[in-house]
């Protein structure tokens, strides 16, 4: 069964660092992208950042970029999102999903984690 | 980037009815069009995927039509599971953007 499971998550001040990790499982980790999303609370979806397959190519949002940094390890099967000099508007539930693509049909998520909340106070 | 804007952002509905929610984006996203379903404290599930695949697993009740900037999600009968909220996500371009939802309620 394939399977994503965040951890990491809890309360830090603002300022501070959190390091989030997803682990994999069920399938072969390191043919995969990998994706972070966040949603703040009673809020929609927003994209935070994707890793490809052997992780030399990041890319993140504006929101995040030079504060958060993705990584993963494929001997580990798993995925990571150091998170510094968080902000209140960080605070949120964040998933990781799953990245499938085919020529045919692009990119879609199939496979997303549970969540795990980060809470940023001020 | 890529703006999604969906309508409504809810509906009310009852066990039967047919429900349409249309997914607009502000250029062409070709056919990188997906739809999830998401329920309270739950993460997002994909229903549809390239606009209109069906993932499996999913009810065929569930479709999805549209192209270049305007995409619809249909449910024809609406079941009880399927109160929640819905959306869509464009993945022709980086960032990612999503439409800020549907509540599809009673």
């Amino acid at each position: 069964e394939v399977q994503v499971v965040e951890s990491g998550g809890g309360l830090v001040q603002s300022g501070g660092s959190l390091r989030l990790s997803c682990a994999a499982s069920g399938f072969t980790f390191s043919r995969y992208w990998m994706h972070w999303v966040r949603q703040a609370p009673g809020k929609g979806l927003v994209w935070v950042s994707r890793i490809n397959n052997d992780g030399s190519r990041t890319k993140y949002a504006d929101s995040v970029k030079g504060r958060f940094t993705i990584s993963r390890d494929n001997a580990k099967n798993t995925l990571y999102l150091q998170m510094d000099s968080l902000r209140a508007e960080d605070t949120g539930v964040y998933y990781c999903a799953r990245d499938h693509y085919d020529f045919w049909s692009g990119y879609y998520w199939d496979s997303w984690g549970q969540g795990t909340l980060v809470t940023v106070s001020s | 980037d890529i703006q999604m804007t969906q309508s409504p952002s809810s509906l009310s509905a009852s066990v039967g009815d047919r429900v349409t929610i249309t997914c607009r984006a502000s250029e062409s996203v070709n056919s990188y069009l997906n739809w999830y379903q998401q329920k309270p404290g739950k993460a997002p599930n994909l229903l549809i995927y390239a606009t209109s695949s069906l993932q499996s697993g999913v009810p065929s009740r569930f479709s999805g039509s549209g192209s270049g900037t305007d995409f619809t999600l249909t449910i024809s009968s609406l079941q009880p599971e399927d109160f929640a909220t819905y959306y869509c996500q464009q993945s022709y371009s980086i960032p990612i953007t999503f439409g800020g939802g549907t509540k599809v309620e009673i």
